[in-house]
């Protein structure tokens, strides 16, 4: 069954390093997202991305954070600056398409900690 | 502000029984409503799609009321695989979704 993989799956920064988490969505899916979850607290949406620009971010989704599809397979996201509130687990997400019905599905996420 | 509202619980409960736990969000414009489960420290997964009419999908059953802007599940027979937590997410009018904050089930053997 396809899935969507992400790497790595725990990423250990120092505060103000760049970090890149990287995230393979299923082959045929369009719409990817990005979403994050802080130890104990809700999911949170961050972005999504179709047709190779952002659809929605939220507004955690400030200047320090951007994505890419630098390839036909892998999506990255990319932090600038990385702040020790930046400490979460960061989940990649995928659909074939943008609407009511359609399943997104997660990747196993990675786990960010920020020392 | 947009907003999904869950009890957080712990929901303690022996197996075999039935549980429900329900869920309120705030915008009336949501679009569509689901139930995923996440398991400790594991991506959430799609448990099932909440339909205006209700739906049953073996031993769970969604139900949505849009007029009180509520939903529900109800797990039936619960098995000791049912212990996670259960996240009540609703799809907004920009395709975003709001996530609850989870309730969390533990089924006692």
């Amino acid at each position: 069954e396809p899935e969507v993989t992400q790497t790595p799956s725990h990423q250990v920064t120092q505060m103000g390093q760049e970090v890149i988490l990287r995230c393979v969505p299923i082959s045929n899916h369009l719409y990817f997202y990005w979403y994050r979850q802080i130890l104990g607290q809700k999911v949170e949406f961050l972005v999504s991305f179709y047709n190779n620009e952002i659809s929605e971010k939220s507004e955690i989704f400030d200047d320090q954070f951007s994505v890419e599809r630098p390839d036909g397979s892998n999506f990255t996201l990319k932090i600038r600056s990385t702040k020790l509130e930046d400490s979460a687990m960061y989940f990649c997400a995928s659909s074939e398409e943008l609407g009511a019905k359609d399943e997104q599905f997660f990747g196993p996420g990675t786990r960010l900690t920020v020392l | 502000r947009k907003e999904v509202e869950q009890d957080p619980g712990p929901f303690n409960v022996p197996e075999g029984a039935t549980v429900a736990f329900n869920c309120t969000y705030s915008n009336s414009a949501s679009q569509s409503f689901f139930w995923y489960r996440q398991d400790c420290r594991k991506e959430p997964k799609l448990l099932m799609s909440v339909y205006s009419s209700g739906n049953e999908d073996g031993r769970f059953t969604a139900q949505l009321n849009r007029a009180s802007q509520y939903i529900s599940l109800l797990i039936r027979d619960s098995k000791l695989s049912d212990s996670a937590t259960y996240l009540c997410v609703v799809l907004d009018s920009n395709y975003q979704l709001i996530w609850g904050a989870g309730t969390k089930l533990i089924i006692k053997p």
